[in-house]
């Protein structure tokens, strides 16, 4: 059992660059979410779904989107990196009693 | 909207002690959950201990256990018989339940040394 498989561990990035983070989770889960975490800040919550096809905002949604085709996949996509997107990501799922997250993304944009 | 507070940017303790950590939340949610995540320098996110705002039993788990109390928002973890490998930074965060269960709203962290 994998549980959340996040990709990839690290990436470096110029500015206006476009990635996608990716997110899979085999536990069948209907809740995941990105977070960013930054020093002194904990994390923050980008972006939420509560199942394939419904997506919302978190606390920091500007400068990314997210979709959810399925229940395995929430892939968070940067359209134009941005220096204050330097960050370290974490996508989690959620399947009622605890949240698992993924190992993170630590994203340099220069 | 949720907030929850660390007021303790950096705790230390020594091998075998014990050490609070301590956590403030602020939420107009009558059933929501609470939580204690541990990130060590490997960065992964590792649940400590789980607590429910309906149940008035603080929750344990072997050496970890929380002082909840409701009426003051206030939600401390208390680390009994420290060990080396619990030096690493610690979380408290809350979920609101209802419709916005899942989305969790963290603390800044609390970095606990433990010295040998």
């Amino acid at each position: 059992n994998a549980g959340v498989t996040q990709t990839p561990k690290f990436q470096v990035l110029k500015t206006g660059q476009s990635m996608t983070l990716q997110c899979a989770q085999d536990m069948n889960h209907e809740y995941m979410s990105w977070y960013r975490q930054d020093p002194g800040m904990g994390l923050r919550l980008i972006h939420y779904s509560v199942g394939a096809g419904i997506t919302d905002q978190g606390e920091v949604p500007n400068g990314y989107n997210v979709s959810r085709s399925t229940t395995e996949d929430f892939p968070l996509r940067l359209l134009s990196a941005a220096p204050s997107q330097t960050s370290v990501y974490f996508c989690a799922s959620n399947g009622g009693t605890e949240a698992f997250f993924g190992q993170g993304t630590r994203l340099t944009v220069v | 909207a949720q907030t929850v507070t660390q007021s303790q940017p950096e705790m230390s303790v020594q091998e075998a002690e014990t050490v609070t950590l301590s956590c403030t939340y602020d939420t107009s949610e009558s059933d929501y959950y609470l939580f204690w995540y541990k990130q060590p320098p490997s960065r992964q996110m590792i649940l400590v201990i789980r607590q429910e705002a309906y149940k008035q039993q603080n929750a344990t788990e072997n050496r970890f256990s929380v002082n909840f109390q409701k009426a003051a928002k206030s939600f401390s973890l208390k680390i009994s018989d420290s060990q080396l490998g619990d030096a690493a930074m610690y979380f408290c965060a809350s979920d609101a339940g209802g419709t916005s269960y899942g989305k969790l709203t963290f603390g800044q962290g609390t970095i606990l040394t433990v010295h040998p």
